[in-house]
């Protein structure tokens, strides 16, 4: 049972560039988060999904777009890389209603230079 | 405005004390959340409660919702239970988390 997978664990991306975190969870969940944790602080939501074709801003959505075509996937795109976008990201996901245990991803480690 | 509050932010105890972390918040809730987080590890979910207690091997997780209120104790402490514990209430789509306390058990 996979859970939630995200890749890649380690990136370093130059100023400027874009990527995309990939996150798949086998679980059928409808509702996935992504989340960025900087030293000391809390998890901060980005963007999170309800279900597949809506997603929705979190806190610190500026310089990140999220898509969800299918229940399973859940990338996180990067546009023009700053050094302030260097976190570690979480994906996470967990089943609808009160009763939905919450399910992370291994995290991804992002170094912007 | 923090909208979590964990207390103590950090922690230190011998191997066998029994441990207390508390949480207050101040939004409203459907559940709420207990995460653990090693050093350099990911996040796994420990708890979720709605009302009551729990009690999984040697940690309870305890909620008062009128008082919003929420406390995990750890029981017999150990070293491998060093990591960070976190609180994060559920208000239906989000969550809220705290910043965690970090707790080191020596042996």
């Amino acid at each position: 049972n996979a859970g939630v997978t995200q890749t890649p664990k380690f990136r370093i991306l130059k100023i400027g560039q874009s990527m995309t975190l990939q996150c798949t969870q086998d679980m059928n969940h409808n509702y996935m988060y992504w989340y960025r944790q900087d030293p000391g602080m809390g998890l901060k939501l980005i963007y999170y999904s309800v279900g597949a074709g809506i997603t929705d801003k979190g806190e610190v959505p500026n310089g990140y777009n999220v898509s969800r075509s299918t229940t399973e996937d859940f990338p996180l795109r990067l546009e023009l890389a700053a050094p302030s976008q260097t976190s570690v990201y979480f994906c996470a996901s967990r089943e609808t209603g009160r009763a939905g245990e919450l399910f992370f991803g291994e995290g991804s480690r992002l170094t912007v230079l | 405005k923090n909208e979590v509050e964990q207390s103590p932010q950090n922690l230190t105890a011998q191997e066998g004390e029994f441990i207390t972390i508390n949480c207050s918040y101040s939004v409203g809730i459907s559940a709420l959340h207990w995460l653990q987080q090693h050093p350099g590890g990911g996040i796994v979910s420990l708890f979720m409660l709605s009302s009551g207690k729990k009690k999984h091997g040697r940690l309870i997780a305890t909620i008062n919702i009128q008082e919003k209120h929420s406390s995990l104790h750890i029981t017999a402490s150990h070293p491998r239970d060093s990591a960070v514990y976190i609180c994060a209430p559920n208000t239906g789509n989000q969550f809220y988390f705290g910043t965690g306390t970090s707790l080191t058990v020596i042996p």
